[in-house]
This record gives structure tokens, sequence and C-alpha cells, in this order.
């Protein structure tokens, strides 16, 4: 599975969106893009994923560059709550396929 | 039900010790992990099980003993650990099967090697 970086932190106002970017440059062309965000001594908590397309759900949208290199998580309007580490996870597909995390991006929303 | 449940929530227990984690789902996936997550520190893979046979061992140390007694129980044997085992436990689950790969955690164990 292709190596991604992040910043190792970022600061957000709350209400304003928080744009939070990952380079995965040696993606390959089956592997998906997986965002995952631990909230202090909690467990993972999925956000999204994606492929090649934009997507969006109810927590975030995920932006996907045409050449697939990078990719920019959106939470729309921040609050306190979001603040967290986000990983970015590239991962091919196939059952059972494990996570490696890398260093993440430690969110902190200001109020 | 979209819940993993971890026991305990914490742990603490000496270098002689026996014990073991807990994990359940009750989502009807057929994958199951357990990561370890140190202070600071992102998770690490342990052990997968995939439709209830071990598939991937991260070359982890014996004194860890990992098992998955059905499809929605998974067990981790400690015996014998040093401090330095002191960590967070994480278990996870997911459907196993397909291209989804999206991984339910459950809250951890915080368990401490005195």
């Amino acid at each position: 599975d292709a190596k991604t970086t992040q910043p190792p932190s970022m600061d957000c106002a709350e209400g304003r969106a928080a744009n939070l970017p990952c380079n995965h440059s040696t993606i390959s062309g089956n592997e998906y893009v997986y965002w995952y965000r631990q909230i202090h001594s909690q467990g993972p908590q999925y956000i999204i994923h994606g492929l090649k397309n934009n997507e969006t759900n109810e927590m975030a949208s995920l932006i996907i560059t045409e050449d697939r290199k990078s990719s920019t998580l959106i939470l729309p309007h921040a609050t306190l709550r979001d603040t967290a580490v986000y990983y970015c996870i590239v991962i091919g597909t196939g059952s059972a396929r494990q996570l490696t995390f890398g260093s993440g991006t430690q969110l902190t929303v200001l109020p | 039900d979209t819940e993993v449940t971890q026991t305990p929530k914490h742990l603490v227990m000496g270098m002689t010790n026996k014990k073991s984690l807990k994990c359940e789902q009750h989502m009807g996936h057929r994958a199951m992990y357990w990561y370890k997550q140190k202070a600071k520190k992102p998770p690490e893979l342990m052990f997968v099980y995939s439709y209830e046979k071990l598939s991937i061992n991260e070359s982890v140390p014996s004194r860890f003993s990992p098992e998955c007694p059905n499809s929605s129980l998974l067990n981790l044997h400690l015996h014998a650990l040093q401090p330095e085992d002191s960590a967070l436990y994480l278990c996870a689950s997911s459907h196993g099967s397909g291209t989804y790969n999206e991984q339910f955690f459950g809250p951890g164990t915080r368990l401490t090697v005195l």
C-alpha cells in the first residue's frame, strides 16, 4: 500500500471549513484513499473513502486530484468536537486488509 | 448494532500474570483485528483474523496469543508481559470480503504492566 504524507498539525476556527491535505504520490490505480480520525483516547473512527471521484457523506467531503497523487478532506463547518488526529490511509482492494497508520494531522478547532 | 465492544476498559497486571482481553461485534463481520497504540503514536497492527483463521501476524512476541473462538468474538491472551507492553489495545472489525475495507474500532483496553 502506498505511503501518505500529512502536515503534523493544523488549526481551524469553529464554524469554518477545515481542509486537511494528504499526499500519496505513489498510489496505484486500484488503491483507495481512506480517512479516519481519532479523538483523544478513543478508537479510530471511519470518516470517508474514495477511489478517484469526489465523495461526500454526512461527516465530510473528499476531494481527490485528477492524477490521484493528493487529496483533501473537508469538514464544512468544524466544531470543537472535531478536534482529533486525522489519518489519511491508502489501501488496496481485497478482503481483511490491514490499515497502516501514518503520523496523521492533529486538527485543533479553536473557539 | 454497529458497535465493537471491548472488555475490560482498563487492566493493570504484573509481569507474571495471565490475563485476557475480549472483543465482540454483532455486525456479521468476518474480519477482526488487533492493534496496539503507544502514547502519542499511531495504532500499529498486531493480528488479523479472516473467517476465524489467523491471516496476518505482524511478528508479535509469543507472550501475546490471539484467539478467535467464533465469528463474533476475538480474544487476546496475555502472559509474562513486560512494562513496555503498556499501551492501548484496539480491536476492529470489517466485512472481510469484497473491496469494502471500512473498519469499525472498539474503544480499546488501556493496559498497564507493572
